[in-house]
């Protein structure tokens, strides 16, 4: 099936810095969606964005749904170590019963 | 609210076996419930969707047969591994739609291992 491509794959940072990751897709989503997966657990929803060019934070969380509706970005700010997790964003288009399609993924590492 | 749980959280079977995995909506109604496997360094990959009280809908790939999900009330959808191989091992996450609303929550996930 289609994933959605994120980037990057991977991060080390160290506390207290400031994180960016973002989304691309080759087609365009009416929903934008960031979620966190800690290992062995299912995904928590961070963050949900309903239309193009809105800018949503929660917490030390900013994401915005671009304008083309292809794609969106993640910020973190002030890392601690419990951010340490994947983080996924999520595309999901109205009329196709609510499917979720994923990205690839960003693994984030906090050193102290 | 909103919880959805999983059960088992684990499971280890022999290869030929058959398991079964439950998901509930404790707090909610779900007319629809999805099915996700994750593979190891990778991402969540639709499986199907199940919806109460009619047929699932399988994903391209996805073997309808050897994948069996009944989604028999508006609370429960199990998803049964036939003839599992090792190659069914993978990480099973499922999710439930709250009726009327387009937002899912994702249960905890059950680790499946195929010896």
């Amino acid at each position: 099936g289609q994933q959605l491509n994120q980037s990057p794959q991977s991060m080390f940072i160290q506390e207290g810095e400031d994180v960016s990751m973002n989304c691309t897709s080759s087609s365009i989503f009416n929903t934008w969606l960031w979620y966190k997966q800690d290992p062995g657990e299912g995904p928590v929803l961070l963050i949900a964005l309903y239309k193009a060019g809105e800018l949503t934070s929660n917490g030390r969380l900013t994401a915005q749904f671009g304008i083309t509706r292809k794609d969106s970005f993640l910020n973190i700010s002030a890392s601690i170590p419990s951010d340490v997790g994947i983080y996924f964003c999520a595309g999901q288009r109205t009329g196709t019963a609510s499917k979720l399609t994923f990205g690839t993924g960003t693994r984030l590492q906090v050193t102290l | 609210g909103a919880v959805v749980s999983q059960h088992p959280s684990r499971v280890i079977c022999k290869s030929g076996t058959s398991v079964k995995i439950e998901c509930r909506s404790l707090d909610f109604q779900a007319t629809t419930m999805f099915w996700y496997r994750q593979f190891p360094k990778q991402s969540l990959m639709l499986m199907a969707t199940s919806n109460e009280g009619s047929k699932a809908t399988y994903e391209q790939g996805v073997e309808k047969d050897k994948f069996l999900i009944n989604h028999a009330s508006l609370t429960l959808s199990t998803l049964t591994v036939t003839s599992a191989h090792p190659e069914d091992s993978s990480f099973y996450i499922c999710s439930a739609g709250a009726s009327g609303t387009d937002t899912q929550y994702f249960g905890p996930g059950t680790r499946l291992t195929v010896l």
